[in-house]
């Protein structure tokens, strides 16, 4: 039981350049969340998704974009990426958020020159 | 503006003692509460949820507690122990599917 699985762990980017971060979860769980974390700011939600072929809005959306197209599964995208990306990038997943915990990844450490 | 708030940003405390970490929140109208514990260079483990019915929880040592009318929340360590060492994070659900995080208490145990 493999948990949340982020992948990759790290990358280095261009300026412009785009790139997908992967998240996988085993536990059947119906949410999943991306964040990204910052020095002094905590963890700032960017999307989320409720089940399977969703997505919403978080608190940071801008020049990000996410896909749920199997349950197991959610992608994050970074179109034309800029130094204000550079961050550490968390997924996690979850059932019901009114009495379950959030499983979190270990992380992907993106940096953009 | 539904925020949550961790002071002291850091705390040192010498091993054996016993601790409490602080978290405070703006709206009392909440789903639950968690505690998060994050390593250096890792993701978040969950320590304890509190539900909006409940006033603590336990696990081992940690009793998380909550009092939603003075918008407060506690985590206290009992007989702290180096390994304890980590960053802890207060969260919120305040009813919106997604969770409000503190920026979080960087807890050194001093051998």
């Amino acid at each position: 039981n493999a948990g949340v699985t982020q992948t990759p762990k790290f990358r280095v980017l261009k300026t412009g350049q785009s790139m997908t971060l992967l998240c996988a979860q085993d536990m059947n769980h119906e949410y999943m969340y991306w964040y990204r974390q910052d020095p002094g700011m905590g963890l700032r939600l960017i999307h989320y998704s409720v089940g399977e072929g969703t997505t919403a809005k978080g608190e940071v959306p801008d020049g990000y974009n996410v896909s749920r197209l199997k349950k197991q599964n959610f992608l994050l995208g970074l179109e034309s990426a800029a130094p204000s990306q550079t961050s550490v990038y968390f997924c996690a997943s979850s059932y019901w958020p009114e009495n379950q915990p959030q499983h979190f990844g270990d992380g992907t450490r993106l940096s953009i020159l | 503006k539904q925020e949550v708030t961790q002071i002291p940003a850091a705390l040192s405390v010498p091993e054996g003692e016993n601790l409490v970490l602080n978290c405070s929140f703006t709206d009392s109208a909440i789903y639950n509460l968690q505690w998060f514990r994050q390593d250096p260079g890792k993701g978040l483990t969950s320590l304890l949820l509190i539900q909006s019915s409940q006033r603590e929880q336990t696990s081992g040592r940690l009793n998380a507690s909550l009092d939603k009318s003075s918008g407060r929340s506690t985590l206290y360590i009992a007989a702290s122990q180096p390994g304890d060492s980590a960053t802890y994070l207060c969260a919120v659900n305040f009813g919106n599917e997604k969770l409000t995080f503190g920026t979080g208490t960087r807890l050194t145990i001093i051998p």
